[in-house]
């Protein structure tokens, strides 16, 4: 069956590198949009971006200068890459994916990110 | 961006009663397409956001038919017909039609 799981560093220290681990099961990264959303206590859902089945990327304007989305399609891996960190990421970051036009159907249980010194 | 005003933000409901929520977009969010990406989801303590309803109306595999969406352009609503006590949570709409996605701030449903 369909499985999202995301794997995360806990801790990240201010201005350091947020790295984040999707994998999934129980369907093809080749076949359909990866979602990355995040919940912060400071604005709640937000929407990150996705990477396309075919392999290409969009992101959300609010992050897009410091934000890197990638996979390992071999792997079931789906990446997340934030840089410059600042407390006010700490939140939990979720993947998700649907397919079309039921986008978000299947969500991760999310991991937790603490930006602190 | 496109702003999702959802009200109310708390809603306090007994089981069997029927409530409904409003989520009003800053935008129109008919697409080009013929669409409407509007979405619902239920987020349980502690648990990941649950996808409830697509395109506006579309009922997700394995949700309850107690829950229904409806409406068009800028003005959306979810209902429950029959809070059952499992219904408590937060609830989101969420639109898709114009990047970036956002999402609603919230109603949050108490169960008396």
């Amino acid at each position: 069956q369909v499985q999202l799981k995301e794997t995360g560093p806990g801790l990240v220290q201010p201005t350091q590198t947020l790295s984040i681990t999707c994998t999934v099961s129980g369907f093809s990264l080749t076949s359909y949009y990866m979602q990355w959303v995040r919940q912060t206590p400071g604005k709640g859902l937000e929407w990150m971006g996705f990477i396309r089945s075919g392999g290409s990327t969009e992101y959300n304007s609010e992050f897009k200068s410091r934000l890197s989305i990638s996979r390992d399609t071999s792997k079931n891996q789906v990446f997340l890459k934030m840089n410059s960190l600042k407390t006010e990421d700490t939140g939990v970051y979720y993947c998700a994916y649907g397919q079309f036009p039921n986008w978000f159907a299947y969500w991760g249980q999310g991991t937790l990110v603490t930006v602190s010194s | 961006d496109v702003v999702l005003t959802q009200t109310p933000s708390i809603l306090s409901a007994t089981i069997g009663q029927s409530v409904s929520i409003s989520c009003r977009s800053s935008q129109s969010l008919l697409d080009s397409d013929g669409n409407t990406y509007l979405y619902w989801f239920l987020q349980r303590p502690g648990q990941s956001p649950q996808r409830l309803i697509y395109l506006v109306s579309n009922l997700g595999s394995g949700v309850p038919n107690r829950f229904s969406g409806s409406g068009s352009g800028t003005d959306f609503t979810l209902k429950i017909s029959g809070v059952e006590a499992e219904d408590l949570g937060v609830y989101y709409c969420m639109q898709a039609t114009h990047a970036p996605l956002t999402f609603g701030s919230g109603t949050k449903l108490e169960i008396k």
